[in-house]
This record gives C-alpha cells, sequence and structure tokens, in this order.
C-alpha cells in the first residue's frame, strides 16, 4: 500500500523569501504524484502533477515540484512567496494515473503561514 | 470553483440521525470518489465510481457508510446512526477517463455530529 509523509506539520516564511515543502512517498511502483492547496472554505485545487518524463514539473502560481526516485521524494518549491500563499498544502500520490480505482492517498498536510 | 458542486455545505446533526449528502461532478466525468477529511489529516478515499458501479468500496469506514450513483451523475453518501466520529468534512472528487486528468474536488460538506 502507498504512503505519503510530510516531515512538516506547519512551516512559517517571511513574504519574498523562498519556500520548499517536503514531500516523501512509498509506494512499490512508478508513483503517480500531485501537490494540491486547500485555503479555508475552500476545495483542493491542484497545483501540479507528475506522471512521468522530466522530473522538475511546473505548475500553478509559481510553484515546481522535483521527483527524485532515490529519494524517494516530490518536494515542492516556490521562489517568492505572496501573503495569498498562506494555505494548506498536500501531497498525495496515486497508485495509477488520476488515482484509479483506489483513490488518491494524501499526507497529513503541511500549514504555510506567512510573515509580512 | 472547479465545477464539481456538493450540497449541503453544512450538516449540523444528533447522534443516531442519519445524514445524505449529495455530489454533483463536473458532466462527462464519468470517475467519482469520495473521501473524508478530519481535522489535521489529509482526505482519506472510501470509494469510488465508474459511471453507476461502484468498483471500490472496502475502504468505507464501516457498514454505516454507503453511496450510490443511479444513473451515472450525481452520487449520494450516506451515514446512518450517525456517531460523533463521523463528524468531518465530506469531499467529493471527479475525472475523466483520460491518463492525463487529475481530480477535480467540490467544496465538500462539513458535517458535525452533536
Amino acid at each position: 500500500a502507498q504512503s505519503v509523509t510530510q516531515p512538516d506539520i506547519h512551516i512559517t516564511v517571511s513574504e519574498g523569501a523562498s519556500l520548499e515543502l517536503r514531500c516523501n512517498y512509498s509506494y512499490g511502483a512508478t508513483p503517480y504524484l500531485f501537490w494540491y492547496v486547500q485555503s479555508p472554505g475552500q476545495g483542493l485545487q491542484l497545483l501540479l502533477k507528475y506522471f512521468s518524463g522530466d522530473t522538475l514539473v511546473q505548475g500553478i502560481k509559481g510553484f515546481e515540484a522535483e521527483f527524485k526516485r532515490s529519494q524517494s521524494s516530490f518536494n515542492l518549491r516556490k521562489p517568492s512567496v505572496h501573503w495569498s500563499d498562506a494555505a494548506e498544502y498536500f501531497c498525495a500520490v496515486g497508485a495509477s494515473r488520476g488515482g484509479g480505482a483506489d483513490g488518491l492517498t494524501f499526507g497529513k498536510g503541511t500549514h504555510l503561514i506567512i510573515q509580512p | 470553483d472547479t465545477g464539481v458542486s456538493q450540497d449541503p455545505r453544512h450538516k449540523i446533526t444528533k447522534r443516531g440521525q442519519n445524514v445524505t449528502f449529495r455530489c454533483d461532478p463536473i458532466s462527462e466525468h464519468n470517475r467519482l470518489y469520495w473521501y473524508r477529511q478530519t481535522l489535521g489529516q489529509g482526505p482519506e478515499f472510501l470509494t469510488y465510481f465508474q459511471n453507476e458501479a461502484q468498483l471500490e468500496k472496502s475502504r468505507l469506514l464501516s457498514d454505516r457508510f454507503s453511496a450510490e450513483r443511479p444513473k451515472g451523475s450525481f452520487s449520494t453518501l450516506e451515514i446512518q446512526r450517525t456517531e460523533q466520529g463521523d463528524s468531518a468534512m465530506y469531499l467529493c472528487a471527479c475525472k475523466t477517463e483520460r491518463l492525463t486528468d487529475t481530480q477535480y474536488f467540490g467544496p465538500g460538506t462539513r458535517l458535525t455530529v452533536l
């Protein structure tokens, strides 16, 4: 069975500073990886996804993530955060593209706080 | 707005009552998923439909939980004899058959069991 670990429950970053959110996964085959963001009162919004190919993927809102098979990681990065980036971020792994029959397995999330 | 709607957005009920939630997916998205999200946790997969067929239901939390998608369009999730531990956000998601598509999530229904 797959699993996802997000080691940081909370992260505080100053506005304009760079950001890296960590995600480690466990899965016996090629993983399909996702980052979602959830703002208060909002649904989950997809930031980016990795299925295959280039291990550095670009997403919306200036986010990118790098798949590192050797480290079983899929860390999310942004060079300069904005106050509007404050939200909950979830890493997820799928057993097949788009989740398939098993749905997605999510990490517990990282709560991002932006300091002015 | 992802185009996935859920109703109601909030539900407060007393322990022991039955509740039903509805999800209206994006039209032509034939795959539909239900998740539960408790406070401080990520969403937890519950069940999955392809059109009207429920292809995965072993993850439903107990036999008090059931889901339907009778015509392959909207879906309902029912919880019978609610317990305080059922208090959570219930999320619906949908996707197409396309390989590169992803799951689009609704805003969720927040259930509070008193």
